[in-house]
């Protein structure tokens, strides 16, 4: 099956500073990403869908210069958390289509961000 | 706008028995897919069983099986001989066919334990 690696799986950062999350898929081209929030004991909540070669799609409430998404390549979206505050501690996790339309996605390991 | 809806934030079941977790869903779509996906421990969504609507067989993969009604929009998840790695997180899962991204909406999940 489709394989979504997810780097790094923690992170823990000074508040102020910049944190940047990877998504690759490895044996297949996603030319839609998506990149979720979860809170502890809480459902996945879609930030934004990631189009590669285009500029990503958010939600509604999550804001763009805060969570920056490239998809430059076929096989890599970055999500950056900027000037990252306690709030935005969470767990992170991105998904992929794969490359049959059987409406599957399939997801990274997810990152842990703490931040101080 | 689709809604996914988990009535029952919590269940346990005795190992080798069998439980049934229940979802229903909101939808004006006539094509789409409907997910269960399961999140143990390690935070890895992983998916269970997949349904088409314009299927009218419920599917099944080995001991999980769904009782999609489509007319009562019920896609209900029944896992056979629970086993201890069952236990998870389950999110049932909507998405809707056609153009489009294929974004998942998820319900608020139902954490599942299997007791020796």
């Amino acid at each position: 099956g489709a394989v979504v690696s997810q780097h790094p799986s923690w992170v823990i950062c000074k508040s102020g500073t910049s944190v940047k999350i990877e998504c690759r898929s490895l044996d297949f081209q996603a030319t839609t990403m998506f990149w979720y929030r979860q809170f502890p004991k809480q459902s996945l909540m879609l930030m934004a869908t990631s189009n590669e070669g285009s500029k990503a799609t958010y939600e509604q409430g999550v804001e763009k210069d805060k969570f920056l998404i490239n998809h430059a390549s076929l096989t890599l979206s970055t999500l950056t958390v900027t000037s990252a505050h306690p709030e935005d501690s969470s767990f992170y996790i991105c998904s992929a289509r794969g490359a049959e339309n059987t409406g599957e996605l399939f997801f990274g390991e997810g990152s842990r961000l703490t931040v101080l | 706008a689709q809604t996914v809806t988990q009535s029952q934030p919590e269940m346990s079941v005795q190992e080798a028995e069998t439980v049934t977790l229940s979802c229903t869903y909101d939808t004006s779509e006539n094509n789409y897919y409907l997910f269960w996906y399961k999140q143990p421990p390690s935070r890895q969504m992983i998916l269970v069983i997949r349904q088409e609507a314009y299927k009218q067989q419920n599917a099944t993969e080995n001991r999980f099986s769904v009782n999609f009604q489509k007319a009562a929009k019920s896609f209900s998840l029944k896992i056979s001989d629970s086993q201890l790695g069952d236990t998870a997180m389950y999110f049932c899962a909507f998405s809707a066919l056609g153009a489009g991204s294929y974004q998942l909406t998820f319900g608020k999940g139902t954490k599942l334990s299997v007791i020796p």
